[in-house]
């Protein structure tokens, strides 16, 4: 069974520079996260979709990201522009609806702005 | 809104020691509860999760973790440390009324030779 796939792995830009990461989830899961991880810190979720309709986005800085998820599949989220305390790993996670359903995760992006 | 502490951002044991990893919730209900393993440059993996029904529930590599309702605490625990084990440690809740999966801050593990 093929995993979430996220791409790309590493990406670093300057400050004020527009960034997008790309996230497959796995097929037949209609739960996507995007989850925010600075250095030391456990995940924090960023946005949260159900089929294609979002969930949840309280923690979602709206006046610089964005996030999508067309079809109910694939997802992107969007920076711009990015500061430098966006530097993080970015991580997708998808699962089956409902609660208890294990979240399966993907290797994420590591952000680094300059 | 609910949230998780886990005590402790770094627990060293010597390898086949007890590992006792602590998480604690904060919600008026009893929430579903998870712990996963992150290793290095890794995404995040489930180890063990409960949901209703026996309130000790193992996992795999060897751990387990107790639900205890009247403590708020869900702490995960290995009889006997391998090296392997040795990688972050987060515990996460859910709740009925959404789907949201939040985290807690994390416990990285050493496992000394």
């Amino acid at each position: 069974e093929a995993g979430v796939a996220q791409s790309p792995r590493y990406k670093i830009i300057e400050k004020r520079q527009s960034v997008a990461f790309w996230c497959n989830p796995i097929s037949g899961h209609a739960t996507l996260y995007w989850y925010q991880q600075i250095l030391g810190q456990g995940p924090k979720l960023l946005i949260q979709f159900q089929n294609n309709g979002v969930v949840d986005d309280s923690q979602l800085p709206k006046d610089r990201f964005s996030a999508e998820r067309l079809k109910g599949v694939d997802s992107t989220l969007k920076i711009q522009p990015a500061k430098l305390e966006d530097s993080a790993v970015y991580l997708c996670a998808s699962s089956f609806t409902g609660t208890a359903n294990e979240a399966f995760f993907g290797q994420g992006t590591r952000l680094t702005v300059v | 809104a609910q949230s998780v502490t886990q005590l402790g951002s770094h627990v060293s044991v010597s390898e086949g020691a007890l590992v006792l990893l602590r998480c604690n919730y904060s919600s008026s209900v009893p929430p579903y509860l998870f712990w996963y393993v992150q290793y290095p440059n890794q995404g995040l993996q489930l180890l063990l999760k409960y949901t209703t029904g026996a309130t000790l529930v193992k996992g795999i590599n060897g751990f387990e973790a107790e639900f205890k309702k009247s403590e708020t605490s869900f702490h995960l625990t290995k009889p006997s440390a391998h090296m392997s084990d040795a990688a972050e440690y987060f515990c996460a809740v859910q709740m009925d009324s959404s789907y949201k999966l939040i985290f807690g801050s994390g416990t990285r593990l050493l496992v000394r030779p």
